[in-house]
């Protein structure tokens, strides 16, 4: 099977600007989940989707939004974009339909660099 | 919500040494934990999981033990080699369908 595939691999915004982010799952996976790592805060979880629909959320304000489609592709935005939110941004795909046992399975990432 | 912790940030050891890194959760309703290490560059790859039913899992250098009652986990590197040099994360599925991460661990493995 394919792997979970993002574009775009890399972007350059500036501040107040918005973007949004893809990322395509491994076939016949539900749930997409997506996160935020940068150099000393690891990776922070920003939200998961199975259906269509948000199922978990982390901690993240509300510029931070999602959504994911019937194929389960889903889209990140990101919008009024600070210097802060320069960051590698990973999604990660699993099954999502056995509860405490789901394994993810990351994309390689979209690099975001805000000026 | 599930907190997960992860010691030390920093390991470095001599090629052909272990390696052991520690990680705790609180929510008691946790019982799958998988390992993920990520290369400079490149995406997580899980490399070894445990569910609550099993104390201990081995592949070949790799294995992980686990301690319920303690919530306790652990990943041991046995015979390490510059190749494992890498960020290595915990994680605890919160029961449901959320993933916690620990902030990770480098490696570094010494020729």
């Amino acid at each position: 099977k394919a792997g979970v595939t993002q574009t775009p691999r890399y972007l350059i915004k500036t501040r107040g600007q918005q973007v949004t982010l893809s990322c395509s799952p491994i076939s016949g996976h539900r749930s997409v989940s997506w996160y935020q790592q940068t150099p000393g805060q690891g990776l922070q979880f920003l939200f998961e989707y199975f259906s269509e629909t948000q199922r978990n959320k982390g901690n993240f304000p509300g510029r931070f939004s999602g959504r994911q489609f019937s194929n389960s592709r889903s889209e990140m935005n990101v919008s009024t974009l600070e210097l802060g939110d320069s960051a590698l941004y990973l999604c990660a795909s699993s099954p999502g339909v056995v509860a405490g046992e789901d394994t993810q399975y990351f994309g390689p990432g979209t690099r975001l660099t805000v000026l | 919500g599930e907190n997960v912790e992860q010691h030390p940030s920093t390991l470095s050891v001599q090629e052909g040494d272990s390696a052991v890194i520690k990680c705790t959760y609180s929510d008691s309703a946790s019982n799958y934990f998988p390992w993920y290490k990520q290369e400079l560059g490149k995406r997580p790859q899980l490399i070894i999981d445990i569910r609550s039913n099993v104390g201990e899992k081995k592949d070949q250098r790799i294995a992980v033990t686990l301690n319920k009652t303690a919530k306790h986990f652990s990943l041991h590197i046995t015979e390490t080699q510059p190749e494992d040099s890498a960020v290595y994360f915990c994680a605890a599925i919160d029961g449901g369908f959320k993933t916690i991460f620990g902030a990770g661990t480098r490696l570094f493995v010494k020729a």
